[in-house]
């Protein structure tokens, strides 16, 4: 049992170059999110999937999009990266049952530059 | 919006001694609390949660308790160590969604 995992772990980039973020996670969760945390923010939700073919923006989803393949899956793609993309990205997934409280679960992140 | 603040790092300490991380929150209806801990180098870990007003959530010796009339959520631990070293976060969810949101991040550094 794996929990969550994101590849890469490290990427640099350059300007205007795309590239796509993989997360699985194998608790046979519902939901998956994407966060970026940058020095003196904390994490901040870029989209999330409350189910398998669902899709929502959070608070800074500009520059992103995501695809929830299956129910294990949920990818964050930036098209045309840009130096304010530079940041800490990290997966995470819950239940989401709402008759019980749901942890959410991360992952070891994605430490992105792009120059 | 909903919102948590907390208190600016990074806190030092010399191991043994006691610990207080304030939290205060924002929010509209009644969001279950938690603190975050992330070690260097990995992922996000939940230390401790409460779901309701005057819960007590409680994990590794550390402690926190849901103050509806103060909207607040500190976290304590009596007699810290080494290993503690990490950065905290509080964060608060909206029961519907589950979606985080999260404090800035205490980095906590205890000394031997």
């Amino acid at each position: 049992n794996a929990g969550v995992t994101q590849t890469p772990k490290f990427q640099v980039l350059k300007t205007g170059q795309s590239m796509t973020l993989q997360c699985a996670q194998d608790m046979n969760h519902n939901s998956m999110y994407w966060y970026r945390q940058d020095p003196g923010m904390g994490l901040r939700l870029i989209y999330y999937s409350a189910s398998e073919g669902t899709t929502d923006k959070g608070e800074v989803p500009n520059g992103y999009n995501v695809s929830r393949l299956n129910k294990r899956e949920f990818s964050l793609r930036l098209e045309s990266a840009a130096p304010s993309q530079t940041s800490v990205y990290f997966c995470a997934s819950s239940v989401l049952d709402r008759a019980i409280y749901n942890e959410q679960f991360f992952g070891p992140g994605t430490r992105l530059t792009v120059l | 919006g909903d919102s948590v603040t907390q208190m600016e790092g990074p806190v030092t300490l010399s191991e043994e001694a006691f610990l207080t991380i304030n939290c205060t929150y924002t929010a509209t209806g009644y969001p279950s609390l938690f603190w975050y801990v992330q070690y260097p180098g990995e992922g996000l870990q939940l230390l401790l949660k409460a779901t309701k007003a005057d819960d007590k959530g409680s994990n590794k010796g550390f402690e926190a308790t849901y103050r509806k009339e103060t909207t607040s959520f500190h976290l304590e631990k009596g007699s810290v160590q080494v290993s503690d070293s990490a950065v905290y976060f509080c964060a608060l969810s909206d029961r519907n969604t589950d979606k985080l949101i999260f404090g800035t991040g205490t980095r906590l550094q205890v000394f031997p």
